[in-house]
């Protein structure tokens, strides 16, 4: 079974601060994904990295930034927390596109930016 | 610009009655489609998929969702819904071979015990 953990269930920061989101994955996939889930919005994808050290913006990266210094390991970072940032933050680990390209959804941290 | 339109953003049913979901998506090509699920409380998880081959595809829990090509549609169906199908819904679109993946904005299911 994948396992997708995420370093924090809920999150409260305060605006202007710097915020690290961690997601790890045991299944060594090369694919990761960081969404942000709103109500009404669905999942938007920030960023996603095809292999280590490798990154693409996605639909909406703007305010964020990724670090993927290890496979295992896919790093979300708020530079300045706005309070518009506030929002689920979901990480996937995902097979590749040639095969099922199913994603393994992390239980989501829960931001809140004051 | 590629979408999926879901459009049915809450349902609310009783036990046992028929569930429809729909799922539209506007892509020219080739596409694989899936549909995940998030229970109250759980990650999201995928429920089924639809890669080639039979357009009705059957998924976990008594799911099942048809592709109809020329509809550009992947329905989620379920013949009898218990209360604990209670979730929110996404429908999802890829194009074979990309890392494009398209959700949609999700319908919230509540079933009445």
């Amino acid at each position: 079974d994948v396992k997708v953990t995420q370093s924090s269930r809920y999150l409260v920061k305060r605006t202007g601060e710097k915020v690290f989101l961690e997601c790890v994955q045991d299944m060594d996939h090369e694919n990761m994904f960081w969404y942000r889930q709103d109500p009404g919005l669905g999942l938007r994808l920030i960023y996603f990295s095809y292999d280590v050290k490798m990154k693409e913006k996605g639909d909406i990266p703007e305010g964020y930034s990724v670090s993927r210094e290890k496979k295992e390991r896919f790093s979300l970072i708020l530079e300045s927390a706005s309070t518009n940032q506030t929002s689920m933050y979901l990480c996937a680990s995902v097979t590749p596109p040639g095969t099922a390209f199913e994603q393994y959804f992390g239980p989501g941290t829960r931001l809140t930016v004051t | 610009a590629q979408s999926v339109s879901q459009h049915n953003h809450h349902v609310i049913l009783s036990e046992a009655a028929s569930l429809e979901l729909g799922c539209n998506y506007s892509y020219g090509g080739t596409v694989n489609l899936f549909w995940y699920v998030q229970y109250p409380g759980q990650h999201l998880q995928l429920l089924l998929k639809y890669f080639s081959g039979d357009p009705l595809v059957k998924g976990i829990k008594g799911f099942e969702a048809e592709f109809i090509k020329s509809k550009f549609s992947f329905n989620l169906r379920k013949p009898s819904v218990q209360w604990s199908d209670t979730a929110e819904y996404f429908c999802a679109v890829s194009p074979p071979g990309t890392y494009k993946y398209i959700f949609g904005t999700g319908t919230r299911l509540k079933v009445l015990a």
